[in-house]
């Protein structure tokens, strides 16, 4: 089946420790998205890929980036966690930015130590 | 900047008891998404509203997009337990590049 797979499901890591999280599609859609949602929180935008296009929101920490090396898969990367950070982390993909729906994988838990 | 407001927080519900969460948006919107995250899951698509006035149904669930474009509501008859998790509206601004505003979410609870 056609889908988002986030690896690892649960990571953890030391405060100040990088870490990669990563997402792959299979549905070979333009758009990858990362979210990071606290706990009883709406999911909050971090950043977008429209196919090579990286689209940065304004509110995104600096601690945060992201790669996309080709269609499939995108990475987030969080260069020093800091405790702030705990959260899931989910990816998600679209067709197109607009009027398409939004799919999204299992999400990472990220836990700090 | 755009938002979107989504009440109530949390709704509790006796099995077969009646469900609505509101969203409303401070500008008019495109479209509007519905979303559903069981917990411990992820958000699962549920439909999108893009006409003013529009109704659309699944089932025991009523979507309604307002008027003005600016607020929506979801409707679930006659709750059952397979109905527990928390309803995201997502309104996509007419302005922007097509970036989805989520709302708090709504957390339905319902009670055997």
């Amino acid at each position: 089946d056609a889908m988002v797979i986030q690896n690892p499901r649960y990571q953890v890591t030391q405060f100040g420790k990088p870490v990669t999280l990563s997402c792959s599609q299979t549905l070979n859609h333009n758009v990858m998205y990362w979210y990071q949602q606290k706990s009883s929180q709406a999911p909050k935008l971090l950043f977008h890929y429209y196919d090579k296009d990286f689209n940065n929101e304004a509110d995104t920490p600096d601690n945060f980036q992201s790669r996309r090396p080709n269609t499939s898969f995108c990475f987030l990367d969080i260069r020093s966690p800091g405790l702030g950070d705990a959260a899931m982390y989910l990816c998600a993909t679209s067709r197109e930015s607009s009027n398409q729906p939004q799919h999204f994988g299992d999400g990472t838990r990220l836990s700090i130590l | 900047g755009q938002q979107v407001m989504q009440i109530p927080q949390y709704q509790h519900v006796q099995e077969g008891e009646d469900f609505t969460t509101y969203c409303n948006s401070s500008t008019t919107l495109s479209n509007i998404q519905w979303y559903k995250q069981r917990p411990g899951g992820h958000p699962v698509f549920l439909i999108q509203l893009v006409k003013s006035g529009e109704v659309k149904k699944q089932k025991r669930l009523t979507f309604q997009f307002g008027e003005a474009k600016k607020n929506s509501s979801l409707h679930i008859t006659a709750t059952q337990t397979t109905d527990v998790g928390t309803y995201f509206c997502a309104g996509r601004g007419s302005s922007n590049t097509g970036k989805l505003i989520f709302g708090q979410g709504t957390t339905l609870q319902v009670k055997p």
